[in-house]
């Protein structure tokens, strides 16, 4: 069965350091989203992507993040300057058409220390 | 602005019971859709049920239920002869058909007991 996947599924970073989380979203599929869920709390929206572009971004998508589908197949979340407050889980999703459900893949686990 | 409110943190039933998980949203919008979501200890968030809001039949999806309430903007998710497997966070999620985000609850732990 089709999944989206997501690596790396743990990543420890030094505070003021980039990381770039990656996704594989499911073939077909042309919608990509990323979620953030800190420990414990809600799910959070953070970004929609659509034909090569940003369709929507939430407030704290904010200069500090920017995503990329660099080659057809993946999809990138990446962080610059990583602050203590973005530990978190970080979700991939994608569906294959407007209005249809996100598959979401396993999540990255990003602490930043 | 679209919220979605889940009251209860936590439920524990025994197993082979049936538990209802409470939903409810606040939208201006006539058209949309809802989920739920399971999130086990794994973390990974997998797709319970969804349902479009123009229907007015409840989404059924084996062991899972719903009763969807669109005036009253309800979306409560049943769960039937529940099983060990079925401990997890459940999320309850609203999406918006201009942008297709995806706005979710709190979640609530759902606790199956032998």
């Amino acid at each position: 069965e089709p999944e989206v996947t997501q690596t790396p599924s743990h990543q420890v970073t030094q505070m003021g350091q980039e990381v770039i989380l990656r996704c594989v979203p499911i073939s077909n599929h042309l919608y990509f989203y990323w979620y953030r869920q800190i420990l414990g709390q809600k799910v959070e929206f953070l970004v929609s992507f659509y034909n090569n572009e940003i369709s929507e971004k939430s407030e704290i998508f904010d200069d500090q993040f920017s995503v990329e589908r660099p080659d057809g197949s993946n999809f990138t979340l990446k962080i610059r300057s990583t602050k203590l407050e973005d530990s978190a889980m970080y979700f991939c999703a994608s569906s294959e058409r407007e209005g249809t459900e996100a598959f979401f893949g396993q999540g990255t686990r990003l602490t930043v220390v | 602005a679209q919220t979605v409110t889940q009251s209860q943190p936590e439920m524990s039933v025994q197993e082979a019971e049936t538990v209802t998980l409470s939903c409810t949203y606040d939208t201006s919008e006539s058209n949309y859709y809802l989920f739920w979501y399971k999130q086990p200890p794994s973390r990974q968030m997998i797709l319970v049920i969804r349902q479009e809001a123009y229907k007015q039949q409840n989404a059924t999806e084996n062991r899972f239920s719903v009763n969807f309430q669109k005036a009253a903007k309800s979306f409560s998710l049943k769960i039937s002869d529940s099983q060990l497997g079925d401990t997890a966070m459940y999320f309850c999620a609203f999406m918006k058909l201009d942008n297709y985000q995806l706005i979710w609850g709190a979640g609530t732990k759902l606790i199956i007991k032998p």
